[in-house]
């Protein structure tokens, strides 16, 4: 069954750091998605991205995040200047757009700021 | 902020049907019910979806009500795996979508 696939699956990197965390979304899939859970809260929209720009973003997506599809197959959340509050788990989702709109997951990217 | 309201925790005993409600009165006429799943800290699972006819696929069962102002998730067979937090959300079904995640139901399948 086709899936969405992140890497890495937990990075650790330091405060004021970039991070760009990567997805694979399924095949044929034309909308994509980034959305974070920080530790113990609600998985939270980021980002909705659709025929190479973004179609949508929350109060969160601000000028630190950046998204881009560089080719056919990725998909990549860049966050700059990290800060400790970024620590969160990070998914990345995609959904078919015509057939169907169903959005289906990825496992995640986990990342600590330290 | 969420537009569903779900009971905050469940227990259910293994093999029995457990049985999820969710209330979304402002629902409007052309959103989707959409439910989810999350295991530990996993992405969220997709289970099953409907407009306003009852909906059954491999993992679960869709009850709306008539009014479409709240349903029911039926696991028919609740096993130890099915330990997890489910999300009721609804949704536009067409174009970008934003889920709005509550807090959902924490549902404990005991053995």
């Amino acid at each position: 069954e086709p899936e969405v696939t992140q890497t890495p699956s937990h990075q650790v990197t330091q405060m004021g750091q970039e991070v760009i965390l990567r997805c694979v979304p399924i095949s044929n899939h034309l909308y994509f998605y980034w959305y974070r859970q920080i530790l113990g809260q609600k998985v939270e929209f980021l980002v909705s991205f659709y025929n190479n720009e973004i179609s949508e973003k929350s109060e969160i997506f601000d000028d630190q995040f950046s998204v881009e599809r560089p080719d056919g197959s990725n998909f990549t959340l860049k966050i700059r200047s990290t800060k400790l509050e970024d620590s969160a788990m990070y998914f990345c989702a995609s959904s078919p757009g015509i057939s169907g709109n169903t959005i289906y997951f990825g496992e995640g990217s986990w990342l600590t700021v330290v | 902020d969420a537009k569903t309201t779900q009971p905050t925790s469940m227990d259910c005993a293994e093999g029995r049907a457990a049985n999820l409600p969710c209330n979304h009165s402002t629902i409007s006429g052309n959103e989707y019910v959409y439910w989810y799943r999350q295991i530990h800290s996993q992405g969220p699972q997709y289970i099953i979806h409907g407009l306003k006819n009852n909906e059954t696929n491999e993992m679960a069962s869709l009850i709306i009500t008539e009014d479409r102002k709240s349903s029911t998730l039926i696991l028919p067979h609740a096993t130890l795996r099915d330990t997890a937090v489910y999300y009721c959300i609804v949704c536009w079904f067409q174009g970008a979508q934003k889920l709005v995640f509550g807090q959902g139901t924490r549902l404990t399948i005991n053995p």
